[in-house]
């Protein structure tokens, strides 16, 4: 069963203060890893594709990577707008319906 | 104008009633998911259509119908509403891409209050 978490659960930071989330995931053979954010009481909002180990993409201050078992959102100089929910989800290679499994997601909250 | 639209936005409804929520795309994907969002337990899937004629139960359809009426629309329906349906409903779209992944698309989402 492909499985994903995220840590921390929350996380509040100074604006300014770079930091990163953490996705773990356990899936046969990996198809797609996706980040995603979510502002309060509104739809996720894609962010970012990863497809195999080693591929990194950029956007303003995010970052993301990933490695075999686990992908990091790296988040530099935070501004209090890039406060939100961040949530990963993964898309196995091998079952057919390629349906995502997502994470519970990290709060994030950037102080002024 | 949003490629993905969610009517109504906020439904307030009693126990018992039948409530439809519907959904419409304009990104031209042929698949499209109806999820429930709860604090603490994250995104759960309900139904999926890959296309207008398939239909696929997701991790928690007991209670919930859905209709496929289009490519573009796509409808969760609550035969007899309980308090715990009470959560915020997201539809979603994605492409069929045949190499890689492919992301979700969401709409706005739907607040139902079930008392």
């Amino acid at each position: 069963e492909d499985q994903v978490t995220q840590s921390p659960e929350a996380l509040r930071l100074q604006e300014g203060e770079s930091s990163s989330l953490n996705c773990s995931y356990t899936v046969s053979g990996l198809r797609g890893l996706f980040w995603y954010r979510q502002d309060p009481g509104k739809g996720p909002e894609f962010l970012f594709t990863l497809y195999s180990a080693g591929e990194e993409k950029e956007k303003e201050r995010l970052k993301a990577t990933l490695t075999k078992k686990e992908s990091f959102l790296h988040i530099t100089a935070p501004k209090p707008e890039d406060s939100a929910t961040y949530l990963c989800a993964v898309q196995a290679a091998s079952g057919g319906s390629y349906i995502p499994t997502f994470g519970r997601g990290t709060s994030l909250i950037v102080h002024p | 104008d949003a490629d993905v639209t969610q009517t109504p936005r906020n439904r307030i409804t009693k126990t018992g009633k039948r409530i439809m929520l519907e959904c419409s795309q304009t990104k031209g994907h042929d698949r499209m998911y109806w999820y429930r969002q709860d604090p603490g337990l994250g995104l759960r899937l309900i139904y999926y259509s890959f296309d207008v004629k398939d239909i696929n139960k997701g991790e928690i359809s007991d209670g919930y119908s859905v209709s496929r009426q289009a490519q573009a629309k796509f409808s969760l329906s609550l035969e007899s509403a309980i308090p715990n349906q009470t959560a915020l409903y997201f539809c979603a779209t994605s492409d069929t891409g045949l190499a890689g992944g492919y992301e979700q698309y969401f709409g706005p989402g739907t607040r139902l209050t079930v008392t």
